[in-house]
């Protein structure tokens, strides 16, 4: 019972923005949108999450559509770094006692 | 961010022997520590759940018996894959959470030869 549903693959120019596209069309009022990416043979590294208003820190920003079925990661000056596998995750509010669990993402690969 | 550390962050070790992996959460206390398994070009796949003091509750296809987890303290969790044979070579991830946050360690890569 996938909640989201991301493309498999991506590429972007270095420099550029990247915007990764996430679909949550079931996602529930209290459940939150969690972004979470992982370099090649390390441990997945927690990005940015929101609940409907947009968010930006100093990695990344969210936006979330009004009516929160879909939702946009966006990198805003890619570098050769951020060459990852991106996941997208939906989870009830501060987790709860759900579980964490990763979809396949996607692969996202910086062109120099 | 809250650090999570995994030592050993590699292991080779014969098939029928026991290997033990550690997690430690380094500044914060976790109330809830997770297990992930990651096999290559595969996602995470959770292989079970562990609170301090209480026995992990494993995910379904997971053996309890073969994937032992104590979890010591509310920073110290340790997987050990008893009689690993080939088929366990993977890469293992350890994930620590306090009540709003969720971390990762950095992973272990088990070979069994």
């Amino acid at each position: 019972d996938a909640k989201t549903t991301q493309p498999p693959s991506m590429d972007c120019a270095e420099g550029r923005a990247a915007n990764l596209p996430c679909n949550h069309s079931t996602i529930s009022g209290n459940e939150y949108v969690y972004w979470y990416r992982q370099i090649h043979s390390q441990g997945p590294q927690y990005i940015i999450h929101g609940l409907k208003n947009n968010e930006t820190n100093e990695m990344a920003s969210l936006i979330i559509t009004e009516d929160r079925k879909s939702s946009t990661l966006i990198l805003p000056h890619a570098t050769l770094r951020d060459t990852a596998v991106y996941y997208c995750i939906v989870i009830g509010s501060n987790f709860g006692n759900e579980k964490l669990t990763f979809g396949t993402g996607t692969r996202l690969t910086i062109i120099p | 961010g809250a650090v999570v550390s995994q030592h050993p962050s590699w292991v080779i070790c014969k098939s029928g022997t026991s290997v033990k992996i550690e997690c430690r959460s380094l500044d914060f206390q976790a109330t809830t520590m997770f297990w992930y398994r990651q096999f290559p070009k595969q996602s995470l796949m959770l292989m079970a759940t562990s609170n301090e003091g209480s026995k992990a509750t494993y995910e379904q296809g997971v053996e309890k018996d073969k994937f032992l987890i104590n979890h010591a303290s509310l920073t110290l969790s340790t997987l050990t894959v008893t009689s690993a044979h080939p088929e366990d070579s993977s890469f293992y991830i350890c994930s620590a959470r306090t009540l709003v946050e969720q971390f990762f360690g950095p992973g272990t890569r088990l070979t069994v030869l």
